[in-house]
């Protein structure tokens, strides 16, 4: 699976918008990306994934630049329940042996 | 459905002594994940279980662990003669099978401390 890379920490203030970047330049044409996030002392939570298209629900936006080298997770008005570690992944979709591998993650804080 | 159970929350053990984990998966899920948690450390794979079946065990995952899945349901990881370095979260996840529709539903992790 690709590797990728996250900044280490940023900060948000509370209401506004929170940007996580992540970079997967060595990604594969069948390798999606997914976002996770891991509040203090619980299980990592799903947030969303996608291949090529720009994503939404209701906790998030996704986009992919077009050559798939890099995306972004939107988080369109932080909370301070925000406050956690988002983790970037690529992997490949389908098969039998792929499965998660996190790196160390981006710690957002936001700030009242 | 309450998502995924792990027991106990939380572990303390002295050296060398064993311990033993359960994980009861989203009951619907055919694969059950084990991982473990490092402090400042994103979780690392320890083994997998598509229903009953062990499909991949990490090299992290030394003969003094051992996970089981009977029946495909619950799964137990056991630690024989824990040691210090065994001290961390372990977290159990689960999902349907590998389409790529479908995220990981984590547990809230059991904390190891080994005394």
């Amino acid at each position: 699976d690709a590797k990728t890379t996250q900044p280490t920490s940023m900060d948000c203030a509370e209401g506004r918008a929170a940007n996580l970047p992540c970079n997967h330049s060595t990604i594969s044409g069948n390798e999606y990306v997914y976002w996770y996030r891991q509040i203090h002392s619980q299980g990592p939570q799903y947030i969303i994934h996608g291949l090529k298209n720009n994503e939404t629900n209701e906790m998030a936006s996704l986009i992919i630049t077009e050559d798939r080298k890099s995306s972004t997770l939107i988080l369109p008005h932080a909370t301070l329940r925000d406050t956690a570690v988002y983790y970037c992944i690529v992997m490949i979709g389908g098969g039998s042996n792929y499965k998660l591998t996190f790196g160390k993650g981006t710690l957002l804080t936001v700030n009242p | 459905d309450t998502g995924v159970s792990q027991n106990p929350r939380h572990k303390i053990t002295k050296r060398g002594q064993n311990v033993t984990f359960r994980c009861d998966p989203i009951s619907e899920h055919n694969r059950l994940y084990w991982y473990r948690q490092t402090l400042g450390q994103g979780p690392e794979f320890l083994t997998y279980f598509q229903n009953e079946a062990q499909l991949e065990k990490s090299r992290l995952l030394s003969d003094r662990f051992s996970a089981e899945r009977p029946k495909g349901s619950f799964s137990t990881l056991e630690i024989q003669r824990t040691e210090q370095g065994d001290s961390a979260m372990y977290l159990c996840a689960s999902s349907l099978s590998a389409g790529t529709q479908y995220g990981y539903t984590f547990g809230s992790g059991t904390r190891l401390t080994v005394v």
